[in-house]
């Protein structure tokens, strides 16, 4: 069974340009979740989607983060304009449904570097 | 709010040492209580997980975990370590009944041959 696929793997930016990260969930998974791993620090939730439908998106930066997931597989996380501040992998999951606890498989994340 | 403390940032053992990793939890109940691990250039692998039962909890790779409630904690033991498990381990916690992680901040682990 294949896993999360994400691209890209490495991307460096200057700050205040734009960037937009993919991910592929596994098949079948209903939720995709977005998180942020800075480095030293666990990963932070940033947005949660049930099929193509946020969930959850608390903790998100609305002013330049924006995700979408169009009919309810792949997904984009953009950030316009970026800071230096957003340097940080990326990491996407899916689990299969989102009512109770289901296992989350992640992807091998995005590693940004705004410069 | 919830939250989770990992107080060793960095470990090092040699190869063949027991190992033993810190996790102490703050939520109002008991939670659903997690151990990933990450090696590099790989997303977060889930080793074990507790949501109640047995407070010993095996997982893959012969890791085991204890929950302990009277101290918060849910350590993370192996008795005998090999050099492939040299990776950067994650606690982490949910709500009762959800799949919303909150993670600690991680503790990388280096062993030595």
């Amino acid at each position: 069974e294949a896993g999360v696929a994400q691209s890209p793997r490495y991307k460096i930016i200057e700050k205040r340009q734009s960037v937009a990260f993919w991910c592929n969930p596994i098949s079948g998974h209903a939720t995709l979740y977005w998180y942020q791993q800075i480095l030293g620090q666990g990963p932070k939730l940033l947005i949660q989607f049930q099929n193509n439908g946020v969930v959850d998106d608390s903790q998100l930066p609305k002013d330049r983060f924006s995700a979408e997931r169009l009919k309810g597989v792949d997904s984009t996380l953009k950030i316009q304009p970026a800071k230096l501040e957003d340097s940080a992998v990326y990491l996407c999951a899916s689990s299969l449904v989102w009512e109770g606890y289901n296992e989350q498989f992640f992807g091998p994340g995005t590693r940004l570097t705004v410069l | 709010a919830q939250s989770v403390t990992q107080p060793d940032i960095h470990i090092t053992v040699s190869e063949g040492a027991s190992l033993e990793l810190r996790c102490n939890y703050s939520y109002g109940a008991t939670p659903y209580l997690f151990w990933y691990v990450q090696s590099p250039g790989q997303g977060l692998q889930l080793l074990l997980k507790y949501f109640s039962g047995d407070t010993l909890v095996q997982g893959i790779k012969g890791f085991e975990a204890e929950f302990k409630r009277s101290q918060s904690s849910f350590n993370l033991r192996k008795p005998s370590v090999h050099w492939s498990d040299a990776a950067e381990y994650f606690c982490a916690v949910a709500l009762y009944n959800t799949d919303k992680l909150i993670f600690g901040t991680g503790t990388r682990l280096q062993v030595f041959p």
